[in-house]
């Protein structure tokens, strides 16, 4: 069965320390991966996405992502995080142009002073 | 302003009383979609819509209905609400695009099933 496992329910790091979250998919063939991000109370905003080509992809508020197909993985970095990035981060995927989207469970990410 | 605006943002109910959730989006998206939020299994679709008089099934459709009858409304309908229904749900659209990936989505309704 199609899957996305977000591992790291919880995060939390210092301001200005870099960031990792983590992703992996099950799926047949390699998927469409995004990024989305949901601040509290808010709708998800798409932070980046990746088709196809380039395996690094860059994103809004200076978020990157790393397709690993040996890996199924599409991992989240930020080189420094600001305490504006405490939020809730979704990884998903999708089979094509389906309109099936699956999403991960979602890491909440705490940013220290 | 564009926007996916969804009815009502908080509603308590109780079993079995019959319910509708409307969402209206104004960007003329032809993709819409409804997912429940819940903690620890993040967002899951129940069900999608690519356009006017095309619905399908996402992953856990049970217990819901929806309608696409024009291109700016996707209505969410619970006929008998269940307790397991209780959830934030997301109404969603999307221009075209390759996957559909550029969602907009609705504040959410927090929906209580007593």
């Amino acid at each position: 069965a199609q899957s996305v496992t977000q591992p790291d329910i919880h995060i939390t790091v210092s301001e200005g320390a870099s960031l990792e979250l983590r992703c992996n998919y099950s799926y047949g063939a390699t998927p469409y991966l995004f990024w989305y991000v949901q601040s509290p109370g808010q709708g998800l905003q798409l932070l980046l996405k990746y088709f196809s080509g380039d395996t690094l992809v860059q994103g809004i508020k200076g978020f990157e992502a790393e397709f690993k197909r040996s890996q199924s993985s599409f991992n989240l970095r930020k080189p420094s995080v600001h305490w504006s990035d405490a939020a809730e981060y979704f990884c998903a995927a999708a089979g094509g142009n389906t309109g099936k989207l699956i999403f991960g469970q979602g890491t909440t990410l705490q940013v220290k002073p | 302003e564009a926007q996916v605006t969804q009815n009502p943002r908080y509603l308590i109910t109780v079993t079995g009383k019959k319910l509708t959730v409307t969402c209206s989006q104004n960007m003329n998206h032809e993709y819409m979609s409804w997912y429940r939020q819940d903690p620890g299994l993040g967002l899951r679709q129940i069900y999608y819509s690519m356009n006017v008089e095309v619905t399908d099934k996402g992953d856990v459709p049970e217990g819901y209905k929806v309608s696409r009858k024009e291109k700016r409304n996707f209505p969410l309908i619970l006929e008998s609400p269940s307790p397991n229904q209780t959830s934030l749900y997301f109404c969603a659209s999307s221009p075209p695009g390759l996957s559909n990936e550029k969602l907009f989505f609705g504040s959410g309704t927090q929906l209580s099933v007593l």
